[in-house]
């Protein structure tokens, strides 16, 4: 089974600071790991995903994370944000075999709020 | 190429009552997966339909279950509705079932259980 961390709950951030938003996850297999943006009223929207190769992954919106194996972590950043990025959060994983590698395990979000 | 449609938008119900969602996936997507999405605990898997054959189905009563149609829309239903299971039920679709093929989601059905 896996599981997934987001460290924290709410994010405030002023506009144009760089953000950080945390995510741990736990599995005895290798998996592929995920993050998601959900904008107010919408259905969820794929930011960027680590399958393999390079630890260092860039998504749209300028947003980009680092996978690390030994901290079995996955943090997502952006160095500016704008007032846009105002939206929750969410980190995932999925199993690269077996029977759950067709579903998703999601964290409980991070609210980010960029304050003008 | 349209989006994953879910119908109703919103939806209404007392408890007892049974409800039926549905999600028309993207066109040429065989795949159609069902998540529940609850302030408390967040976004869980319900289950993954792939040629008109459930393949997963995550940890929830057999109160939820679901369909696919030759033409790969799918419809979930809730028998005996409670209060709990208000919530935002979102579909996803994607072409194949590969496991890091992109999934589309929907806007929702945002249920609520009087």
């Amino acid at each position: 089974a896996q599981s997934v961390t987001q460290l924290d709950s709410q994010v405030p951030v002023f506009e144009e600071a760089p953000v950080e938003l945390r995510c741990n996850y736990s599995s005895s297999v290798s998996v592929y790991l995920f993050w998601y943006v959900q904008y107010p009223n919408q259905g969820l929207q794929l930011l960027l995903k680590y399958l393999s190769g390079s630890t260092l992954v860039k998504g749209i919106n300028g947003f980009e994370a680092e996978f690390n194996k030994s901290q079995t972590s996955f943090h997502l950043r952006k160095p500016s944000v704008h007032i846009s990025d105002t939206a929750e959060y969410f980190c995932a994983v999925s199993p690269l075999v077996g029977a759950g590698s067709y579903q998703l395990t999601f964290g409980k979000g991070t609210k980010l709020s960029v304050i003008p | 190429k349209a989006g994953v449609t879910q119908t109703p938008r919103y939806l209404i119900k007392t408890r007892g009552q049974q409800v039926t969602l549905s999600c028309s996936p993207i066109s040429g997507h065989r795949s159609v997966s069902w998540y529940q999405q609850t302030p408390g605990q967040g976004l869980q898997f319900l289950f993954e339909y792939f040629s008109e054959t459930q393949r997963n189905k995550g940890n929830f009563p057999g109160r939820f279950s679901g369909r696919q149609f030759s033409n790969s829309r799918s419809e979930m239903n809730v028998s005996t509705l409670e209060l709990g299971d208000s919530a935002l039920y979102l579909c996803a679709s994607r072409s194949d079932r590969v496991t890091n093929e992109k999934l589309f989601f929907g806007s929702g059905t945002q249920l609520s259980v009087l």
